[in-house]
């Protein structure tokens, strides 16, 4: 079946420091990948989507490219802030696999020290 | 973006009442919405798919007759926790479904639940 595995957290930055959250999916079809953020105590909010292999997409500074080759949806900043700080879920959504609606990764949580 | 709301944000009850949770489509149609659990510090856990004009589909160790959806309308699905306990106390989480390709969900703000 389809799966999403992220790094394992939490990741610690500095304020201005690049970020990479990695993400590996694994799909029977041509999936949509997503990032959502979870602020505390809130629920998830669409970061960006990608629909199509080398599609990027973009939001509030945070970048992520399908790489069909790679099977990778990394997410990418490139200095971060500490309202930054957060859980990162990448998901995937097989729309020929009606069997799974959407996979979700474990989450990464980000924590940005001033 | 698409919003979705739930209501209420906060509930505490007394062990063994309902308690009904509301989550709307602001600005979409939504035949599908989805149901989660989270615990603290981990993702989120699929209860149920609500369809709506037909019967929820739940999840592999989901009481349906405890954790009861109607999805009555394309903008409106709820979710009642019967009898509830302690054990239930949780974050839940709704999320509508987008009528395209993508499938893309958007998630409601979440309903914190404490049941004393």
């Amino acid at each position: 079946g389809n799966s999403v595995t992220q790094m394992e957290g939490p990741v610690t930055l500095s304020e201005e420091a690049f970020l990479t959250i990695n993400c590996t999916y694994t799909a029977t079809g041509y999936p949509s990948l997503f990032w959502y953020v979870q602020y505390p105590g809130e629920g998830l909010q669409l970061l960006l989507k990608a629909t199509k292999a080398d599609d990027k997409g973009s939001n509030k500074g945070f970048e992520a490219t399908y790489r069909k080759e790679t099977t990778s949806f990394h997410l990418e900043k490139g200095s971060v802030q500490v309202s930054d700080s957060a859980v990162y879920f990448c998901a995937l959504s097989d729309p020929y696999n009606y069997g799974q609606n959407f996979v979700f990764g474990p989450g990464t949580r980000l924590s940005v020290l001033p | 973006g698409a919003v979705v709301s739930q209501h209420p944000s906060w509930v505490i009850c007394k062990s063994g009442t309902s308690v009904k949770i509301e989550c709307r489509s602001l600005d979409f149609q939504a035949t599908t919405m989805f149901w989660y659990r989270q615990f603290p510090k981990q993702s989120l856990m699929l209860m149920a798919t609500s369809n709506e004009g037909s019967k929820a589909t739940y999840e592999q160790g989901v009481e349906k007759d405890k954790f009861l959806i109607n999805h009555a309308s394309l903008t409106l699905s709820t979710l009642t926790v019967t009898s509830a306990h302690p054990e239930d106390s949780s974050f839940y989480i709704c999320s509508a479904r987008e009528q395209d390709i993508t499938r893309t969900q958007y998630f409601g703000p979440g309903t914190r639940l404490l049941v004393l």
